[in-house]
């Protein structure tokens, strides 16, 4: 089982519409969490830290779930330009600095 | 955006050559990463650094190297390239810790033929 998992998509969703996506990690020393958009070769950006008390910014909420060891973003009034890939990265302390990337969730916003 | 460069952005080479790649930051961020990417997978750490000649393993680093000699500085070595060292490579810094708000470069398409 990887440590961190995505559901690869697509995710195929009209402009305007609500879109969620989960990331679930493995190891319950996960210490801190992040969402990145990555678009079609280019480098990831970070969108969104992710916080225990949930978190919003602007068309975009991020919440963690510790107890079920999960992420989770919500885009709501998708836009064109939110196609993208999301990635969810977990950040680990296990007697050593670990960092671990989900392998991401591509979006397609269409008109 | 963090003004970090990589150089170069693509490099064709053969097996068995030793390929070094340059990550340059002009923040003044602590650390910095080495990563790379590959499809179906996420991006994997190679070395990281903490410091100026800090630098330590990430989960694939056998057979790269790096050094760190200067904050701004992180250059990323293949001692000897192989095919499976075809990828893209990314480096990243971050001001306020270890795997914290990254920031990346543009990456380096290198393939090794």
């Amino acid at each position: 089982r990887k440590e961190v998992e995505q559901d690869p998509g697509p995710f195929n969703v009209p402009e305007g519409a609500t879109v969620a996506f989960n990331c679930t990690y493995s190891n319950s020393a996960s210490q801190s969490f992040f969402w990145y958009r990555q678009d079609c070769r280019k480098e990831p950006k970070l969108l969104m830290s992710v916080y225990s008390s949930g978190n919003e910014d602007g068309r975009f909420t991020a919440q963690l779930n510790r107890a079920s060891q999960y992420i989770s973003l919500l885009i709501r009034d998708s836009k064109l330009s939110d196609s993208a890939t999301y990635l969810c990265v977990v950040n680990m302390n296990t007697g050593g600095f670990k960092t671990i990337f989900g392998a991401g969730t591509r979006l397609f916003v269409k008109a | 955006d963090a003004g970090i460069t990589q150089s170069p952005r693509h490099k064709v080479t053969e097996t068995g050559t030793p390929v070094t790649l340059r990550c340059h930051q002009t923040e003044n961020h602590r650390y910095m990463y080495w990563y790379r990417q590959d499809p179906g997978h996420g991006l994997r750490l190679i070395h990281y650094s903490y410091g100026v000649k800090d630098t330590d393993k990430g989960e694939v680093s056998d057979g790269y190297s790096v050094s760190r000699s200067k904050t701004e500085d992180f250059l990323l070595t293949l001692e000897s390239a192989t095919s499976s060292q075809t990828s893209v490579y990314f480096c990243a810094t971050s001001e306020t810790g270890l795997g914290e708000k990254l920031f990346f470069g543009s990456g380096t398409q290198l393939s090794v033929l």
